[in-house]
């Protein structure tokens, strides 16, 4: 069964820190997407990347960065100079298949960022 | 364009009532999901429909149950409502044409049974 696991329930750090968002998926196929999504106080939820099984490439977005290690079933998510602005609960989720959509979240970390 | 428009936003009912829910999804998205989120159980995938038909379902009880009209519009429909249904019900749309497409989240519909 698919499983996503975020063990940090909440962050807490002063503006301009470095955080790193922890995330660790459980699946048997050897197809399967891995997301992270924002979730601000008004609810909707905010795509911000999606890796495929095959692309191991780590990958880095102004701020956000993404390591994605298939050894240890990770993909960590890391926000370079945090900035008040990204205080919010981001939710990491695994999808199995490819066609149909249906994503499996982990618990969600609620990231506070202090001035 | 348009974001994925839910209606209502907010909604209070009884228990042993029936609630409808609505999603409007991103013109020319063909797939709509529905997810329920609780502060005990988190995000849950309900169901997901695709060209009017069922493709995907969760682990959810028969109250639960949903469809999509010819143009993509979804509802999805709680019977007999309990108190643990109150939740935040998230709807989300992707265009869904082979592989996996990013799926746009609407604001929700916070649903409260007294």
């Amino acid at each position: 069964a698919q499983k996503v696991t975020q063990a940090q329930t909440e962050i807490s750090v002063v503006e301009k820190e470095d955080v790193t968002l922890d995330c660790v998926y459980e699946t048997r196929d050897t197809t399967y997407y891995l997301f992270w999504y924002k979730q601000p106080p008004s609810g909707e939820l905010v795509f911000l990347i999606r890796r495929n099984s095959f692309d191991e490439q780590n990958e880095i977005s102004g701020r956000y960065s993404w390591n994605f290690q298939k050894s240890t079933s990770s993909f960590n998510f890391t926000i370079t100079a945090s900035q008040v602005v990204d205080s919010a609960v981001y939710f990491c989720a695994l999808s199995e298949a490819p066609g149909a959509q249906k994503l499996v979240f982990g618990q969600g970390t609620r990231l506070t960022i202090n001035p | 364009k348009a974001g994925v428009t839910q209606t209502p936003r907010y909604l209070i009912k009884t228990r042993g009532q029936q609630v409808t829910l609505s999603c409007s999804p991103i013109s020319g998205h063909r797939s709509v999901s529905w997810y329920q989120q609780t502060p005990g159980q988190g995000l849950q995938f309900l169901f997901e429909y695709f060209s009017e038909t069922q493709r995907n379902k969760g682990n959810f009880p028969g109250r639960f149950s949903g469809r999509q009209f010819s143009n993509s519009r979804s509802e999805m429909n709680v019977s007999t409502l309990e108190l643990g249904d109150s939740a935040l019900y998230l709807c989300a749309s992707s265009l869904a044409k082979g592989g996996w497409t990013e799926a746009f989240f609407g604001q929700g519909t916070r649903l409260t049974v007294v």
